[in-house]
């Protein structure tokens, strides 16, 4: 029954690891996004695609990269992790309609600690 | 670029009293979206309101309304009678196209 779910929900590693994290939504959305929720709270967003096409890719480090089998589903894979990369990542999705994007839900966020 | 500036980082309230946070942001487009969203310590983020930004009335959902001054570009959420279940971190945000902006949040304390 969950609309937006990510897996893991936390995950300890060590420095130069890969890692990938996995978003799955249920809500038939067509918009998915990835976001970094730093250790003071900010939200940044990271990702966004649309019907699997990536359409928003901020100023992130190119160790980090999304993908989308389909347009459910929505995985970051980092690469060569580092301790800045501490932080909560937030998975997202959202209905388009006539080029604006609606209400966002959330998944459950996944905590990611580099040790 | 959008920008959303919640400038208050701290609030505190009674419980069963009101209280307001604050919010502004910053944009040149005519028709967008913004929000409130909860994050309570565990971590979900919830959407607790939303106003589109054609619409003058005022958006409201139970005891949480708005106070969406469009020339102002202000945003400000009222929740009135606090209860402990409303303590957490409460972030405004702005929607446009394909991108949304969030603030950098304000923590609510609700004392009993």
């Amino acid at each position: 029954d969950t609309a937006v779910s990510q897996t893991p929900k936390y995950l300890v590693t060590q420095m130069g690891n890969d890692k990938s994290i996995k978003c799955e939504q249920n809500l038939g959305h067509d918009t998915m996004y990835w976001y970094k929720q730093d250790s003071k709270k900010f939200l940044k967003i990271m990702f966004s695609y649309n019907n699997k096409e990536l359409i928003i890719n901020e100023t992130v480090p190119n160790r980090f990269s999304p993908k989308s089998p389909d347009k459910a589903h929505l995985n970051l894979h980092i690469n060569s992790l580092e301790l800045g990369d501490s932080a909560v990542y937030f998975c997202a999705s959202s209905q388009s309609r006539s080029g604006l994007r609606l209400t966002q839900y959330f998944g459950p966020g996944t905590r990611l600690l580099v040790l | 670029a959008q920008t959303v500036t919640q400038s208050q980082p701290e609030m505190s309230v009674q419980e069963a009293e009101t209280v307001t946070l604050s919010c502004t942001y910053d944009t040149s487009e005519s028709d967008y979206y913004l929000f409130w969203y909860k994050q309570p310590p565990s971590r979900q983020m919830i959407l607790v309101i939303r106003q589109e930004a054609y619409k003058q009335q005022n958006a409201t959902e139970n005891r949480f309304s708005v106070n969406f001054q469009k020339a102002a570009k202000s945003f400000s959420l009222k929740i009135s009678d606090s209860q402990l279940g409303d303590a957490a971190m409460y972030f405004c945000a702005y929607t446009y196209n394909n991108d949304m902006r969030f603030g950098a949040g304000t923590r609510l304390t609700v004392k009993p």
